[in-house]
Order: structure tokens, then C-alpha cells, then sequence
């Protein structure tokens, strides 16, 4: 079935250290996997995406890791702040036979960055 | 460029009541996605329409839930009647090219329902 599981729920680190949220999907026809950051009271913005093509994309303090034969995806953030403090979710693409596809996303992951 | 546009952003109503949200999507954006957050969770497709044909709607509740974009750029969701599980945000999102999701969702800012 159409499944994406994200670990951990809920992540607290002290400013400066690293975070790591991992995701896990059920479909090995996805090629697509965006991670979204949503702050409090706010529309999800994408922060990062990777294509089934690629194992690995990096951006300034963000990088994102894909091991198609798991079935796993991670987001890392280091040297975290406190305004990377929000709620993180990834996704992954679902093929819709020839009408491209949709995604489906994970429950979510509160990451707090403690000053 | 201007962003999704969706209205109303806060709307509270007692069960068993109708209720409409709009969105208008980024302009040229040819597919439009309407999903529903609830408290805590990831977002949930309920509809995909490519232009103003539907490319999935499996999870939309349809004794209750209806969608439309007639023209193929502005789109309605609508609830009758809700129920109290149905207090969420609905969360409009669209995207340039739909095919194998090479362009990236733009989300709208949402509306909040409350169904007391």
C-alpha cells in the first residue's frame, strides 16, 4: 500500500549539534522525495528535494540521503539554530499509471533547537 | 510571483453544517491539490485535478466531500454536511508540471475548520 513512515516524532537538540529524520517508503516505483519545513501557524515549504537518479544532494547546512534498495531517505541539518525549530516532513512520489504521480507524506517530526 | 491563494483562513461550524473553501492556484500552475491536515499529522491528498480533470481522488470522502475546477484553474472543496472529525486545515498546493512530480508543490496558507 501507499505507506511513508518518518522517525523519530518528536527531536530535541542544543543549538550547534546535528539532526537526522529518517523516512522509509513502501512503493519502489517512487522517484521523487521532497522534505517540506512547516513553522507554527504556517503554510509547509519545500526546504530540499532528491530524485531517484541521485544518492545524495547537499544544501548550505541541509543534505538529504536516498538508499533506493532500503527503501530509506534522510534529511541531516547541521550546525542547527534555533530558528530551524518546526515541524519537518518528507514525501515521496506514488506513480499514478500515465498521470505522473502524487505524493504521500509522512506524520511529521517536531525538531526543537535549544539556545 | 504571487503565491496559492485560499479563503477563508479560519471558519467554525457546528456539525452536520455545509461549508466551501476556495483556492486559487499559482497562475500557469497546472495541477491543484487540496489536502487535509489534522492536528499533529502529515497532510493527506484528498484531490488532484490536472487541469479540470480529476487524477486521483482514492481518499476523498465522497458521501460527504466534493471538489471541482471547472476552468481548469481555480478550484472548491466542499463539506456536506461535516462532522466533527473533519476539523483540520485544508491545505491547498499546486504545481508547475504534474508528470513524475518534476516541479515542487506551492502551498497555500490554508483554512482552518472547526466543527463543533
Amino acid at each position: 500500500g501507499e505507506n511513508v513512515e518518518q522517525h523519530p516524532s518528536t527531536l530535541s537538540v542544543q543549538e550547534g549539534d546535528s539532526a537526522v529524520i529518517k523516512c522509509t517508503y513502501s512503493d519502489s516505483a517512487s522517484n521523487y522525495f521532497p522534505w517540506y519545513k512547516q513553522e507554527l501557524g504556517k503554510r509547509p515549504q519545500l526546504i530540499i528535494d532528491i530524485r531517484s537518479n541521485v544518492g545524495e544532494k547537499k544544501d548550505q547546512r541541509i543534505a538529504v540521503t536516498l538508499n533506493k534498495t532500503a527503501k530509506h531517505f534522510s534529511l541531516h541539518i547541521t550546525e542547527t539554530q534555533p530558528e530551524d525549530s518546526a515541524v519537518y516532513f518528507c514525501a515521496a512520489s506514488i506513480k499514478l499509471g500515465n498521470q505522473g504521480g502524487k505524493l504521500i507524506f509522512g506524520q511529521g517530526t517536531e525538531l526543537s533547537v535549544k539556545p | 510571483e504571487a503565491g496559492v491563494a485560499q479563503s477563508p483562513r479560519y471558519k467554525i461550524i457546528e456539525k452536520r453544517q455545509s461549508v466551501a473553501f476556495w483556492c486559487n492556484p499559482i497562475s500557469g500552475h497546472a495541477t491543484l491539490y487540496w489536502y487535509q491536515q489534522i492536528l499533529g499529522q502529515g497532510p493527506k491528498l484528498l484531490i488532484q485535478f490536472q487541469n479540470n480533470g480529476v487524477v486521483d481522488d482514492s481518499q476523498l470522502p465522497k458521501d460527504r466531500f466534493s471538489a471541482e475546477r471547472l476552468k481548469g484553474v481555480d478550484s472548491t472543496l466542499k463539506i456536506q454536511p461535516a462532522k466533527l472529525e473533519d476539523s483540520a486545515v485544508y491545505l491547498c498546493a499546486s504545481s508547475l508540471i504534474q508528470g513524475q512530480l518534476n516541479s515542487p508543490l506551492h502551498f497555500g496558507n490554508g483554512t482552518r475548520l472547526t466543527v463543533t
